[in-house]
């Protein structure tokens, strides 16, 4: 089945100051990756997702690159804000039928 | 709100005995799933419905877990004979016919005690 490794597991960024978070997938047939922000006692929220027809797809000020060869993906925010502080996950899914998660990056944001 | 909504936000129950959760998905998506989150991980699948047909289930979803979602809107996870490793943030998502997007609701959190 997927597999999902996610890093770094913790990261602190000044404001304004960028981040990245990188997840690797195993599973070939993976096509759809979205990326999810959880704030403490709520559920996840969809931040930003990227299918495998795309290398790159970018919101505001986040972004999602991914490379299908090397089976991993990334998540860039930029100038970063106190309040993109949070837990982010990445997640692959082949069939829409089960999300395989990462085990999360905690982020904090310095003012 | 036409989010995912999910009943009861918390509830405690002492080992041993039944609890019920209820999902009620955004309108009109037709698929539905169930996760577990516990401290400091990832959300793990437990089982997925597409309309009312329960098409696919974890491993972890042992024989005192059972879902059903009945007439393919709202959806029910039941929990028999608590034990305190069920303790975890229990979350539900829904998915539109047409797109790949899922969209959580705020979880029950479960503890037993």
């Amino acid at each position: 089945g997927e597999n999902v490794e996610q890093h770094p597991s913790t990261l602190s960024v000044q404001e304004g100051d960028s981040a990245v978070i990188k997840c690797t997938y195993s599973d070939s047939a993976s096509n759809y990756f979205p990326w999810y922000k959880q704030e403490l006692g709520k559920g996840p929220q969809l931040i930003i997702d990227i299918r495998s027809n795309v290398g790159e797809k970018k919101d505001q000020r986040i972004a999602v690159t991914l490379n299908k060869t090397a089976k991993h993906f990334s998540l860039h925010i930029t100038e970063t804000q106190p309040e993109d502080s949070a837990v982010y996950f990445c997640a692959a899914d082949s069939y829409g039928q089960n999300f395989v998660f990462g085990p999360g990056t905690r982020l904090s944001v310095l003012p | 709100d036409t989010g995912v909504s999910q009943n009861p936000r918390h509830k405690i129950t002492k080992r041993g005995q039944n609890v019920t959760f209820r999902c009620d998905p955004i309108s009109e998506h037709n698929r539905l799933y169930w996760y577990r989150q516990t401290l400091g991980q990832g959300p793990e699948f437990l089982t997925y419905f597409q309309n009312e047909a329960q098409l696919e289930k974890s491993r972890l979803l042992s024989d005192r877990f059972s879902a059903e979602r009945p007439k393919g809107s709202f959806s029910t996870l039941e929990i028999q004979r608590t034990e305190q490793g069920d303790s975890a943030m229990y979350l539900c998502a829904s998915a539109s016919r047409s797109n790949t997007e899922a969209f959580f609701g705020q979880g029950t959190r479960l503890t037993v005690v």
